[in-house]
């Protein structure tokens, strides 16, 4: 079983949509917990930075956490063909590294 | 600011030659890392460095592979002989905080293709 569970996708909205990824994992020891968007040929850049559960706030992007249930999520408002991408969700313990999920494409239509 | 410089972006050899990718992290980022992509698989961790020090080669798979970073800044992955399995992309990335909460700067990328 994997450590994080990611839906590869693609998912496909219409602009101005609102976009929800989510990724579940395993290891209890997790204890921070990121969003990278990844453009074709690129490498990850990172959007999200949570160490906490609740809600985390920038622009357009929500992250959340729930530790509990070892689930997080990111929503993306009012969605632009300029996000489509792949994200990817990624996650860490107390040492310095990261398990990635598999990662999701995300297609915005015009 | 200049960002993770990686080269080659693409190298194609064959199986049993050797390869050398290189890394350049932001000047200053005492924290490099080695990450590498497989043809449907996930990013996984290879290494990390802090300054010159290997910190944690953990996710190294074989001893075909060699990396190193002599005076703490740019970083070299070598891999001797190559096999076919090798080929993915594979990232570096920096960060200025031991602890990564500055969050990771990834590279581009260097796609390797072992034939």
């Amino acid at each position: 079983q994997k450590e994080v569970e990611q839906d590869p996708g693609p998912l496909s909205v219409p602009e101005g949509a609102i976009v929800s990824l989510n990724c579940t994992y395993s290891n209890s020891a997790f204890q921070y917990f990121m969003w990278y968007r990844q453009y074709s040929r690129k490498g990850p850049e990172l959007l999200m930075y949570t160490y906490s559960s609740g809600n985390k706030e920038d622009g357009r992007f929500t992250a959340q956490v729930d530790k509990s249930s070892k689930y997080i999520s990111l929503f993306i408002r009012d969605s632009q063909p300029s996000d489509s991408a792949t994200y990817l969700c990624a996650m860490k313990a107390a040492g310095n590294k990261l398990t990635f999920g598999g990662g999701t494409r995300v297609l915005v239509k015009p | 600011e200049a960002g993770v410089t990686q080269f080659p972006s693409h190298s194609v050899i064959e199986k049993g030659q050797t390869v050398t990718l290189r890394c350049d992290p932001i000047s200053g980022h005492d924290n490099l890392y080695w990450y590498r992509r497989v043809m449907g698989k996930e990013i996984k961790f290879l290494l990390h460095f802090v300054k010159e020090s290997k910190q944690d080669e953990s996710g190294m798979p074989n001893n075909r592979f060699l990396a190193e970073r002599t005076g703490g800044t740019y970083s070299t992955l070598k891999v001797q002989p190559a096999e076919l399995e090798d080929s993915g992309v594979y990232f570096c990335a920096s960060s200025q905080d031991r602890t990564g909460r500055d969050g990771y700067t990834f590279g581009s990328g260097t796609r390797l293709t072992v034939v």
